[in-house]
Formats: structure tokens, sequence, C-alpha cells
């Protein structure tokens, strides 16, 4: 059964820490996004890769780094964890036609 | 700019009457949309699709309307149950786009009221 597995399902930060928040996809897509969801806000896209070792910027970047060393993984970076970045994060793997997104992360962070 | 547009944020049907959710899209270039529901606290998943070739796809209760000249989209659901209460977003790709990336819509919330 392919999937998309995230390491927390709920993770609670102070303000100011550094966040990590792993990904790994077993369909060996090339592609891989991260999201995060709030209310009235939708998907909004935060960084994306095509290929191990490449990033893009999505729609809302400021304040996260990714890292995409193998291809099977995409890490989400919060280099320095603010209140207004409590979330649902989710990470996606896809080809054109289809995406499969992981089971998300809700971060607070206080 | 939002390319993909969900105008309702929520929507509420009585139990066995039809769900219409809407669906507009602004670039000409996608060709391939798909429909995603969302429980509280997990992530989406994969509803149905339409390529554009097509102008209607059904799969069970769950029926995809494609309307290419206003580029609009719609998502029928019949007979409606209280477990399709839910988010669902709506999301377009199409070549050239950009690097494979599917575009979503905001979401509209369904509440099925038994």
């Amino acid at each position: 059964d392919v999937k998309v597995t995230q390491s927390s399902r709920y993770l609670v930060k102070r303000t100011g820490e550094k966040v990590f928040l792993e990904c790994v996809q077993d369909m060996d897509h090339e592609n891989m996004f991260w999201y995060r969801q709030d209310p009235g806000l939708g998907l909004r896209l935060i960084y994306f890769s095509y290929d191990v070792k490449m990033k893009e910027k999505g729609d809302i970047p400021e304040g996260y780094s990714v890292s995409r060393e193998k291809k099977e993984r995409f890490s989400l970076i919060l280099e320095s964890a603010s209140t207004n970045q409590t979330s649902m994060y989710l990470c996606a793997s896809s080809t054109r036609q289809q995406a499969l997104f992981g089971p998300g992360t809700r971060l607070t962070v206080l | 700019d939002q390319q993909v547009k969900q105008n309702s944020p929520s929507l509420s049907v009585q139990e066995g009457r039809i769900s219409i959710l809407n669906c507009d899209y602004t670039n000409s270039m996608f060709d391939y949309f798909l429909w995603y529901k969302k429980y509280p606290a997990e992530g989406p998943t994969f509803l149905i699709s339409i390529s554009s070739i097509k102008d209607k796809n059904e799969d069970g209760r769950f029926t995809v309307f494609l309307n290419k000249s206003a580029k609009h989209l719609s998502l029928h659901i019949v007979p409606s149950q209280p477990g399709d209460s839910a988010v669902y977003f709506c999301a377009a790709s199409g070549v050239g786009t950009g690097a494979n990336n599917l575009f979503f819509g905001t979401g509209t919330r369904l509440t099925v009221i038994p």
C-alpha cells in the first residue's frame, strides 16, 4: 500500500525554536510538496522539489527552508518558529495527475 | 493570484439531497482537474478527476462536470450522506503551468445534515 508518512501528527514548540518536519514517500515520485492549511485560506504551497537537491519556492516560503537529500525524503525546516506558523502542515508527493498526501502535522507554536 | 477559486467557503445540505460544489479556474493551460476530500486532522484524499477531453466523469455517487468554455467545474454528490461532511478542494494541473504542480482552491466545507 503506497503512502506518504510524516514524522509527527502533533507537535508543540516554543517561539524561537528550530523545528524539523519530516516527510517520506514510497512511490518513487520525483515531485514533493509542503503545504500549510489554515481556516479560510485553503492549501498554500510553501516549497516544492522536483528532484533530489532541487527546491523551488511556493507561495509563502518566508520563514521556512527545505532539504531534499534523498528522493524519498523531503524535510521542512522552521529556522526560528513564530506563533504565526501555528498551522496544519501537509506533505504530498505527486505525478502531474495525482497527489498523495500525508496525514498532516498539527504544529502549535507557543 | 489565485488560479483556482472556490467561491463558497461552506455549504449545508440535507441528507439524501444533492450537494453541488463549484470551482472556477483562470489558466487556460490547465487540462486535468481533481477533487480532494479532507476530514479534520487528516491529509486530503483523492476523490475523483477529469481530463479536459471529457465534460463529465462519474464514480458512484460522485460526478464531476467540466465546462471548458466557462472555465468551471463542479462536483455533484447524490445522494448526500452525513459521512460526506468534510472540506472539499478542487485542484488543477497542466503542461507548462509549472513543475508538475497541482494548484488548489481554498476549499468548501460541506455539512450534510441528518
